[in-house]
């Protein structure tokens, strides 16, 4: 079975763009959450999605927002980009909640 | 800000020591789980720990789950270079899986 999938893999913007990160779940998992991790630090929560409805919500300011779409896949979007957004963006399913994470491969997004 | 916090940050060892993380809350956990992250790539699940003073082992890695359901550790035997990554705990607080700190363990032959 392929695990969760993400694109792209790496991406360079410039401040005051925007970017769509996308993100696959594994078959069967209806809940997609997505992280922010900064160079050196732990995985921060940005959204969670189940069955397409947003569950959770974390300390991000409203430039970031996300949906899901009825096959379960999600996407994460960022608007006018600040230096402070470069990040590795992981995106995790799970079968829902708070449960084990399965991690996708990251999308690096570099802001100029 | 974190709500989860690991100790140490960095620590390297020679291969074959032992070396050991430590995750605490101030809060009662319902769970907790452990991940690794290997350099350049991301996290993997290793194992979940639910009830209070639960114990798991996988081969060389043990997994504890304090009495009080605030703290955890893991702890690898006999370190080998596979083992290098950031380990992270991760819990349930206020229904968002919150990541700990991490610990990075660097080990050399």
């Amino acid at each position: 079975d392929a695990g969760v999938t993400q694109s792209p893999t790496h991406l360079i913007k410039t401040r005051g763009q925007h970017v769509t990160l996308r993100c696959s779940p594994i078959s069967g998992h209806k809940s997609v959450s997505w992280y922010q991790q900064v160079l050196g630090q732990g995985p921060q929560f940005i959204f969670q999605y189940y069955e397409k409805e947003e569950r959770g919500r974390g300390n991000f300011p409203d430039r970031f927002s996300a949906r899901q779409f009825p096959n379960y896949s999600s996407e994460l979007n960022v608007n006018a980009l600040l230096l402070g957004d470069s990040a590795l963006y992981l995106c995790a399913s799970s079968l829902g909640g708070t449960e084990t994470q399965y991690f996708g491969p990251g999308t690096r997004l570099l802001v100029l | 800000g974190q709500q989860v916090m690991q100790i140490p940050q960095y620590q390297h060892v020679q291969e074959g020591e032992d070396f050991t993380t430590y995750c605490n809350s101030s809060t009662t956990l319902s769970n907790i789980q452990w991940y690794k992250q290997r350099p350049g790539g991301h996290p993997v699940f290793l194992i979940q720990l639910v009830k209070s003073g639960e114990v798991k082992k996988q081969k060389r890695l043990t997994f504890q789950f304090g009495e009080a359901k605030k703290n955890s550790s893991l702890h690898i035997t006999a370190t080998q270079t596979t083992d290098v990554g950031t380990y992270f705990c991760a819990a349930p607080l206020y229904d968002k899986l919150t990541f700990g700190t991490g610990t990075r363990l660097q080990v050399t032959l």
